[in-house]
């Protein structure tokens, strides 16, 4: 499951730190967002989620943040730690019966000891 | 609960050749997906499932099919095998449609590599 070859961007952090994670989405049709966390190796793990009807939502250690005007998300994780190094991704979901969810390639985050 | 297991964790193949890549799924998830993961792009769907004895195409459906005879379990089946279709494979459930109260669920990828 490693995204090898994946000239990925990276945000370095300091262990303690926070850290912002940001997406741009495409559809303004879309009404459900998620972030999820890849660790080399295995598959994409569930982090948070959060309907377009909302602009904020916050979960142990990490709050969502959705701009539906800009077309903008982020992801804030509290308190960066060693096991927070890993690729996350957003992924945007239309309104409907087709389970289309359109995933981002990703941002690569190492934690700095 | 194991989660979404998959089989085999790695493989490799010649051109023309097929194979199954397995799931299965112990959480009694309706839901059943198969994508690929390739560097510089984000998952893409390939094939899904809502529920036992029914499959759907998905945004990358050529080259594969796919069949949900039991619930817990969806089989990916490659009959002619591309260099194209080197990729990582992710198998995904859910208990539902994907929303706040159903998210995805995944395993732990298939590595296959074609010559």
């Amino acid at each position: 499951g490693e995204n090898v070859g994946l000239h990925l961007p990276t945000l370095s952090v300091q262990e303690g730190d926070n850290s912002i994670i940001n997406c741009a989405y495409s559809n303004s049709a879309s009404d459900y967002f998620i972030w999820y966390k890849q660790e080399s190796g295995k598959g994409p793990q569930f982090i948070i989620d959060i309907r377009s009807n909302m602009d904020k939502r916050q979960g142990q250690r990490v709050t969502v943040l959705l701009n539906k005007t800009v077309k903008h998300l982020s992801l804030q994780i509290a308190a960066t730690q060693p096991g927070d190094s890993a690729v996350y991704f957003c992924a945007e979901k239309r309104t409907g019966g087709y389970q289309k969810v359109t995933f981002g390639t990703g941002t690569k985050l190492q934690v700095i000891p | 609960n194991a989660g979404v297991t998959q089989t085999p964790k790695f493989r490799v193949l010649k051109t023309g050749q097929s194979m199954t890549l397995l799931c299965a799924q112990d959480m009694n998830h309706e839901y059943m997906y198969w994508y690929r993961q390739d560097p510089g792009m984000g998952l893409r769907l390939i094939h899904y499932s809502v529920g036992e004895g029914t499959t759907a195409k998905g945004e990358v459906p050529d080259g594969y099919n796919v069949s949900r005879l039991k619930k817990q379990n969806f089989l990916l089946g490659l009959e002619s095998a591309a260099p194209s279709q080197t990729s990582v494979y992710f198998c995904a459930s859910s208990r539902g449609q994907i929303r706040g109260n159903s998210p995805l669920h995944f395993g732990n990828g298939t590595r296959l590599t074609v010559t």
